[in-house]
């Protein structure tokens, strides 16, 4: 059974900061592995997906690696600022189970 | 070209009674999957509907059914709501089984 563990579940930090989100699964047999963001009481928002014969995938300030032998992934926002603040999930897909495993994400407030 | 349309927004229920939720999936995507968002977790895998079946199915009581349309709609059903079932239920699309694109979401609350 897949599952998926995002470090830290809350992170502050001042704006203009680099920051790194991490992503952990269990089941390195994924299909692609993506990130979103969350605004509070909002859907998902689909930022950056990675397939699994990649390696990363950037846009803008963002980039977001996958490493599937050992099974992580992390999110890199350079240059916070106070708009970036709010939840980030990552998921995986796999293809056999047909479904996207999410971790809980990480809650995340840049201070202007 | 429209997205992923979830309806309705926002829906207030009390306990014990049944309601429906839908999705229309994005044009040319013939898959479509439900997911379960409670406060402060990530989605869970409700079940995944392609060519009018149910082809995948997550750990959810049978009090949670579903439908798909000849057009690739999709339906949710919840009987016998519970206070538990308050969340946010998101409907996913995609072209056959893969990772989908996802709607807004409907925000159920049970009361």
């Amino acid at each position: 059974k897949q599952e998926v563990t995002q470090i830290p579940a809350a992170l502050s930090v001042p704006e203009g900061e680099n920051l790194v989100l991490n992503c952990s699964f269990t089941d390195s047999a994924i299909y692609n592995l993506q990130w979103f963001r969350q605004d509070p009481g909002k859907g998902l928002t689909s930022l950056l997906l990675i397939q699994s014969s990649q390696r990363e995938q950037t846009s803008g300030r963002l980039n977001a690696s996958l490493d599937k032998s050992s099974g992580r992934s992390t999110l890199y926002i350079a240059a916070s600022q106070p708009g970036d603040s709010a939840t980030y999930l990552c998921a995986v897909f796999d293809t056999n189970a047909g479904k996207s495993t999410f971790g809980d994400g990480t809650t995340l407030t840049v201070k202007p | 070209d429209a997205g992923v349309t979830q309806s309705p927004t926002h829906l207030i229920k009390t306990r014990g009674q049944q309601v429906t939720l839908r999705c229309s999936p994005k044009s040319g995507h013939d898959t479509v999957s439900w997911y379960q968002q409670a406060l402060g977790q990530g989605p869970q895998f409700i079940f995944q509907y392609y060519e009018e079946e149910e082809r995948q199915r997550g750990n959810f009581p049978d009090r949670f059914s579903g439908h798909q349309f000849p057009n690739y709609s999709s339906e949710l059903n919840v009987n016998a709501l519970l206070l538990g079932d308050s969340a946010l239920y998101l409907c996913a699309s995609s072209p056959r089984i893969q990772s989908g694109t996802f709607g807004s979401g409907t925000r159920l609350t049970v009361v």
